[in-house]
């Protein structure tokens, strides 16, 4: 129940394209749902985050989409660039007390020029 | 303002040897965790402090990995001894209280 679904495993997208990444959750616990970039050799940086209470955020070029009912959210990357070429990861945070973030497994973004 | 800082960036060692990593988290942020993450996966929670205090250590393998948060600030994790599944690239992170989330760039161990 503590667990974070993602897919794809990898995505390969035409530079202008867009870039659809999906998670699901079982816990209705969690609170906050954050998505992180990493590239590599570097720790995940923050992009951009929703809460429950909230139907979509949008922050430039990317997109959260929050389905509540369904416990689905989806990141979704507007004319993607070969910048944004990394490794993502989608996590929701436990509230309460302690707060504490489960990741998931990943999504390899290769963004073609 | 200055991120997180870790080091070191680069560690190997043999198995059954010890190693200890340190972060300092962004000033002002009472929450710091330590994760790891294996290649290919999302970052696990090994530890979480709330100022020096820990708030969920459920994840930690306790007979070979500890870790200190002395004075709330800064934090070290050792390992004790090392077995070769522990290369992995271990990442601290650091909160206002819970929040958002900031990491470091991580100390890669191989264990040989």
């Amino acid at each position: 129940q503590q667990q974070v679904k993602q897919s794809p495993q990898s995505l390969i997208v035409q530079k202008g394209g867009i870039s659809i990444i999906n998670c699901a959750y079982e816990n209705t616990a969690f609170d906050y749902f954050p998505w992180y970039q990493q590239f590599p050799g570097k720790g995940p940086a923050l992009l951009i985050a929703i809460r429950p209470d909230v139907s979509e955020k949008k922050e430039g070029r990317f997109t959260i989409s929050f389905n509540k009912s369904a416990k689905q959210f989806s990141l979704h990357i507007m004319d993607s660039q070969p910048g944004d070429s990394a490794t993502y990861f989608c996590a929701a945070r436990r509230g309460g007390y302690g707060q504490n973030f489960v990741f998931g497994p990943g999504t390899r973004l290769s963004v073609l020029p | 303002e200055a991120g997180v800082a870790q080091s070191p960036r680069y560690k190997i060692i043999e198995k059954r040897q010890s190693v200890a990593f340190w972060c300092n988290p962004i000033s002002g942020h009472a929450t710091l965790y330590w994760y790891q993450q294996i290649l290919g996966q999302g970052p696990k929670l090994l530890i979480q402090f709330q100022n020096n205090g820990v708030v969920d250590d459920s994840q930690l393998p306790k007979d070979r990995f500890s870790a200190e948060r002395l004075k709330g600030v800064d934090s070290t994790l050792k390992i004790q001894p090392a077995k070769l599944e522990d290369s992995a690239v271990y990442l601290c992170a650091s909160s206002l209280s819970g929040g958002a989330q900031y990491f470091g760039p991580g100390t890669r161990l191989l264990v040989l």
